[in-house]
């Protein structure tokens, strides 16, 4: 069973700053999705990526398959950016859906 | 164009009672999912239908049934309600086994 470790569990900062989450997994997948769970309780998805970076306005989604490591970045951050970021991955082989880390809990004060 | 739609939002069941949780999606997908959502805990798959006629289990699937009734509606049902059942429940769905994913808004479900 894979393994997904989300650090930190919990930031705060200030409006304006540049934010890092990272996301590190223990066995090999196909892809890795970052999510965005609102203070509402709704799950947005943000990325799906399998190599490299993807980039959608403010937000840039890193990774590193061979150091089984993926960031999520936010500049410029905001306080409409507060939410659960949540990190989940599709291992390999036949097995579907997806394995989950706890999520970081961010709070971007104004 | 809804997405992805469950019934009821929230729930407050006896133990030992029975009852269906809904989910509906219009976006035409062939791969749907149930997860439950507890504190302190990532989400876990309860189930999951790779297409229509088809449902396997996930991580977590004791005490729970599923009925992937056409290719837009997959249900869950608890048939004996335990407390250990109180959680947040999100249907999701996708084009394809490994494509993004789409959430419901979930349901609130408090088992006494």
């Amino acid at each position: 069973k894979n393994e997904v470790e989300q650090s930190p569990q919990n930031l705060t900062a200030q409006e304006g700053e540049f934010i890092t989450i990272n996301c590190s997994y223990s066995v090999g997948i196909s892809a890795l999705h970052w999510l965005q769970q609102h203070p509402g309780g709704g799950i947005v998805s943000l990325f799906m990526l399998s190599s490299g970076k993807k980039k959608h306005g403010r937000l840039i989604a890193t990774i590193n398959i061979q150091e089984k490591h993926s960031s999520l970045h936010i500049t410029a951050s905001h306080p409409r950016d507060s939410a659960v970021y949540i990190c989940a991955v599709h291992s390999g082989g036949g097995a579907d859906g997806l394995t989950f880390g706890k999520g970081t809990h961010l709070i971007i004060q104004p | 164009n809804a997405g992805v739609t469950q019934t009821p939002k929230f729930q407050v069941l006896k133990t030992g009672q029975s009852m269906t949780l809904q989910c509906a999606q219009d976006m035409n997908h062939n791969s749907m999912y149930w997860y439950r959502q507890d504190p302190g805990m990532g989400l876990r798959l309860i189930y999951y239908s790779a297409s229509e006629g088809t449902t396997d289990k996930g991580e977590v699937p004791n005490g729970y049934n599923v009925s992937r009734l056409n290719k837009r509606e997959f249900s869950l049902r608890l048939e004996s309600a335990a407390p250990s059942q109180t959680s947040v429940y999100f249907c999701a769905s996708s084009g394809t086994r490994r494509e993004t994913q789409y959430f419901g808004p979930g349901t609130r479900l408090l088992v006494l």
